[in-house]
């Protein structure tokens, strides 16, 4: 069974500043896919990151970056330089490279102040 | 291009009732999955479909079934109706079986009375 753990139920950061989420995992597959989705308040569920375990290489989007620790089953997600369009539920969800199914943490919720 | 489309986006029904609801994937995109999200959680895997066939099933009761068009669009039936019932419910598509990003409609919130 596969399980996803954020622990930070809600953070806050003031404009302009960088935050970071976190999240652990475990699962016993050794090729999985781990994604960052954003669900703001219109509950549109977004693709923020994706990143392939088989990459050593922690993933970038934009202002969007991860902290990928395969080993320590570790993901977290950095947000810089925050918007206030960044306020939103975040969630981290695994995905086994055999099957489509996604597991997902219970989320963060982001709110950046003015 | 348009994105993955759900109907209705909002849904009453008393306990007891049937509901269906729709999700056309993304043109191209042959994976259908349904997931379940309660307020103030995350999404529940319910069910997953590629070329027609079910690939996987979550922790759902029977009265939960749904089923994969030749167009790839997708329905998802819950029979008996529970307070429980009352969630969003999104349907994600994506082009192949495994090793693929999935995206997310813009769901449909069921309300049960």
């Amino acid at each position: 069974a596969q399980t996803v753990t954020q622990s930070q139920p809600e953070m806050s950061v003031q404009e302009a500043e960088t935050v970071t989420l976190s999240c652990t995992y475990d699962t016993s597959e050794n090729n999985y896919y781990l994604f960052w989705y954003k669900q703001p308040p219109s509950r549109q569920m977004i693709l923020v990151i994706r990143q392939e375990a088989y990459k050593q290489q922690n993933a970038t989007e934009n202002r969007f970056s991860v902290n990928f620790q395969k080993a320590a089953k570790s993901f977290s997600l950095k947000i810089s330089d925050s918007q206030l369009g960044d306020t939103a539920m975040y969630f981290c969800a695994l995905q086994k490279a055999a099957g489509n199914k996604l597991t997902f943490g219970g989320g963060t919720r982001v709110l950046v102040k003015p | 291009d348009a994105g993955v489309t759900q109907s209705p986006t909002h849904l009453i029904k008393t306990r007891g009732q049937h509901v269906t609801l729709r999700c056309s994937p993304i043109s191209g995109h042959k994976s259908v999955s349904w997931y379940q999200q309660v307020l103030g959680q995350g999404p529940q895997f319910i069910f997953q479909y590629y070329e027609k066939e079910e690939r996987g099933r979550g922790n759902f009761p029977d009265r939960f079934s749904a089923r994969q068009f030749p167009n790839y669009s997708s329905e998802l039936n819950v029979n008996a109706l529970l307070l429980g019932d009352s969630a969003l419910y999104l349907c994600a598509s994506g082009y192949r079986w495994g090793e693929e990003t999935q995206y997310f409609g813009p769901g449909t919130r069921l309300l049960v009375l």
